[in-house]
């Protein structure tokens, strides 16, 4: 079975600074998607950047962006330029990309909350 | 709007009280699935519907029902709800068409059972 794990509970960042989010799995399959989900306070889940394992450039979002080690199972999440807004859970997530059973399941990550300070 | 609607968002309840949880979506998604989200646990996966009349059950189904009986809905079944059911419960939904790889997620639901 995929495990996916977070590290670090908690973390801060200064506005405008840049921040790292870890996140390491676990998975014996070559074909599979990463996620990262944001979730404000507003409890609903946002999809922030998303990353096929068979592309071996990492995806980019604006301020978002990832470091996707395949070899290490390692996929963080950079946020640069940081905003008040970006305070919130980010959960990393894992799905594999083939069979239907275990397609259709996000395996997540216990999750990381974000404060974001002046 | 694409979206997924769970209803209803807050709730509670007693011991023993069934309950429905309702979730639809307006994208014709093939695949829907339920998480419950506890803290320190993330989110996991309670059970999943590939199509109409076809479910399956995901990590933790101990205590729920499921059905699919229109592609759109997908409700949440909790028959004799328990005090351990006090969760954050999220219904998504996603195609199954290749290249279509995002999960939409509903506004969750707060269960608390008393």
């Amino acid at each position: 079975a995929q495990t996916v794990t977070q590290s670090q509970p908690e973390m801060s960042v200064q506005e405008a600074e840049t921040v790292t989010l870890s996140c390491t799995y676990d998975t014996s399959e070559s074909d599979y998607y990463l996620f990262w989900y944001k979730q404000p306070p507003s409890r609903q889940m946002i999809l922030v950047i998303r990353q096929e394992a068979y592309k071996q450039q990492n995806a980019t979002e604006n301020r978002f962006s990832v470091n996707f080690q395949k070899a290490a199972k390692s996929f963080s999440l950079k946020i640069s330029d940081s905003q008040l807004g970006d305070a919130a859970m980010y959960f990393c997530a894992y799905r594999s990309a083939v069979g239907t059973g275990t397609a259709s399941k996000l395996t997540f990550g216990t999750g990381t909350r974000l404060q974001v300070t002046l | 709007e694409a979206q997924v609607t769970q209803n209803p968002r807050y709730l509670i309840t007693v011991t023993g009280k069934k309950l429905t949880v309702t979730c639809s979506q307006n994208m014709n998604h093939e695949y829907m699935s339920w998480y419950r989200q506890d803290p320190g646990l993330g989110l996991r996966q309670i059970y999943y519907s590939m199509n109409v009349e076809v479910t399956d059950k995901g990590d933790v189904p101990e205590g729920y029902k499921v059905s699919r009986k229109e592609k759109r809905n997908f409700p949440l079944i909790l028959e004799s709800p328990s005090p351990n059911q006090t969760s954050l419960y999220f219904c998504a939904s996603r195609s199954d068409r290749v290249g279509y790889t995002e999960a939409f997620f509903g506004q969750g639901t707060r269960l608390t059972v008393v």
